[in-house]
């Protein structure tokens, strides 16, 4: 079974330049998250979709990030424009979402973001 | 609103040794969940363990053990006959309410364990 799939593992840009991320999670996973890892810290998480809707998107810094997940299986997020407090791993996680299997999650290797 | 610590941010041990990893969690809910991750280099973490707070019930799988004391608000992690493999960060996480851990997860600032040959 193939596991959770990112792109792409490293990326370096600019300040103000525009980057995006995309995950792949498990197949019939319907629940997918983001997580945010700075370094040295435990990943924050910053949306959670069950299927295509975003039913916890609270930690999302709106004003520059974006996330969508179309036809309830791919994700991506977005930022623009990205900040050099942005330089951080993202991390895509997907589950089954049912309570007796919660919180087993499995992640992506992670988007490894630097801003210069 | 909850919270999760991890003291030891980093831990070096011999092979074959036993190392114990401590959490402690803050939470003002009676239902909530407790976890374990490894992060090896590679990044990919990795499911351990999920208890609920109505479990207190110590487990054992193979060489790991865990001990759940909702007296001292403690879920800590022993690894026996460590092996240089083990070495990681390991991440203890909290997710309150009866979602199971669905709702996602507060992580602790994990604690990076150094196994030497």
């Amino acid at each position: 079974e193939a596991g959770v799939v990112q792109s792409p593992r490293y990326k370096i840009i600019e300040k103000k330049q525009p980057v995006a991320f995309w995950c792949n999670p498990i197949s019939g996973h319907n629940t997918l998250y983001w997580y945010r890892q700075n370094l040295g810290q435990g990943p924050e998480l910053l949306i959670r979709y069950e299927n295509e809707e975003a039913v916890d998107d609270s930690q999302l810094p709106k004003d520059r990030f974006s996330a969508e997940r179309l036809k309830g299986v791919d994700s991506t997020l977005k930022i623009q424009p990205a900040e050099l407090g942005d330089s951080a791993v993202y991390l895509c996680a997907s589950s089954l979402g049912t309570p007796s299997r919660g919180g087993e999650l499995f992640f992506g290797e992670g988007s490894r973001l630097t801003v210069l | 609103a909850q919270k999760v610590t991890q003291a030891q941010t980093e831990i070096s041990v011999v092979e074959k040794e036993d190392v114990t990893l401590d959490c402690v969690y803050e939470t003002r809910d009676t239902t909530y969940y407790l976890f374990w991750y490894k992060q090896p280099p590679s990044g990919e973490l990795v499911f351990l363990i999920r208890r609920n707070s109505f479990d207190e019930q110590n487990e054992i799988s193979g060489r790991y053990s865990w001990n759940f004391q909702k007296s001292t608000s403690s879920f800590n992690f022993t690894i026996t006959a460590s092996q240089v493999v083990d070495s990681a960060v390991y991440f203890c996480a909290l997710s309150e309410g009866s979602g199971g851990g669905a709702d996602g997860l507060t992580f602790g600032k994990g604690t990076h364990l150094i196994i030497q040959p």
